[in-house]
């Protein structure tokens, strides 16, 4: 069966730089949500978007968009960033209230 | 969202039951417990979901005391690829757009 892909697997950015994480919900889930994981910690909530409109926000920072494109796709862009933004992105998708499946992350580090 | 609390850690043997509470005392009527599992570094997996009547799946069972202020997640035969952090998580549960709240969680170690 088909799963939520994200890209990249990795990524090694610096300080002060940008970075842009992708996801790829299964076909047909109408809803994607963005969870940050720091280092021992729970996921934590970012941000989702039900039919491409953005529709919960949790604890994202100003420095961070995102954006769910007419595909389904979404892309979590981050700016200006500080080495406390590393951590494992996971994407999640859902097309039921109960069951939100999860990607595989992305790791990011900020050296 | 109702605040659930869990025991740190459990070990259990390999093919034995695993039992993990969770107690949820302030839950409200339209309030669901969920059970999420993560596995190293990877994404959390749903395992079930169960509102006030016990539920069974290919996965686990869900025990939800009759005031629902705690369940119990019950593995039958643990292996150790159920070696993971379990999270009860409870949540309002008819809407498409809510976002999950993990807290706290057991390390279940299962152990040969």
């Amino acid at each position: 069966a088909a799963g939520v892909i994200q890209s990249p697997r990795h990524l090694i950015k610096e300080k002060r730089e940008t970075a842009t994480l992708k996801c790829y919900p299964i076909p047909r889930h109408d809803t994607v949500y963005w969870y940050q994981q720091g280092p021992g910690q729970d996921p934590q909530f970012l941000i989702s978007f039900y039919e491409k409109m953005q529709s919960d926000k949790g604890s994202i920072p100003d420095r961070f968009s995102a954006q769910q494109f007419s595909d389904y796709h979404s892309e979590l862009n981050m700016s200006s960033l500080e080495l406390g933004d590393s951590a494992l992105y996971f994407c999640a998708s859902s097309r039921t209230y109960y069951e939100q499946y999860f990607g595989p992350g992305t790791r990011l580090t900020v050296t | 969202d109702a605040k659930t609390t869990q025991p740190p850690s459990m070990d259990c043997a390999e093919g034995r039951a695993a039992n993990l509470p969770c107690n949820h005392s302030t839950i409200s009527g339209n309030e669901y417990v969920y059970w999420y599992r993560q596995i190293h570094s990877q994404g959390p997996q749903y395992i079930i979901h169960g509102l006030k009547n016990n539920e069974t799946n290919e996965m686990a069972s869900l025990i939800i005391t009759e005031d629902r202020k705690s369940s119990t997640l019950i593995l039958p035969h643990a292996t150790l690829r159920d070696t993971a952090v379990y999270y009860c998580i409870v949540r309002v549960g008819n809407n498409a757009g809510n976002m999950l709240t993990f807290g706290g969680g057991t390390r279940l170690m299962v152990k040969p």
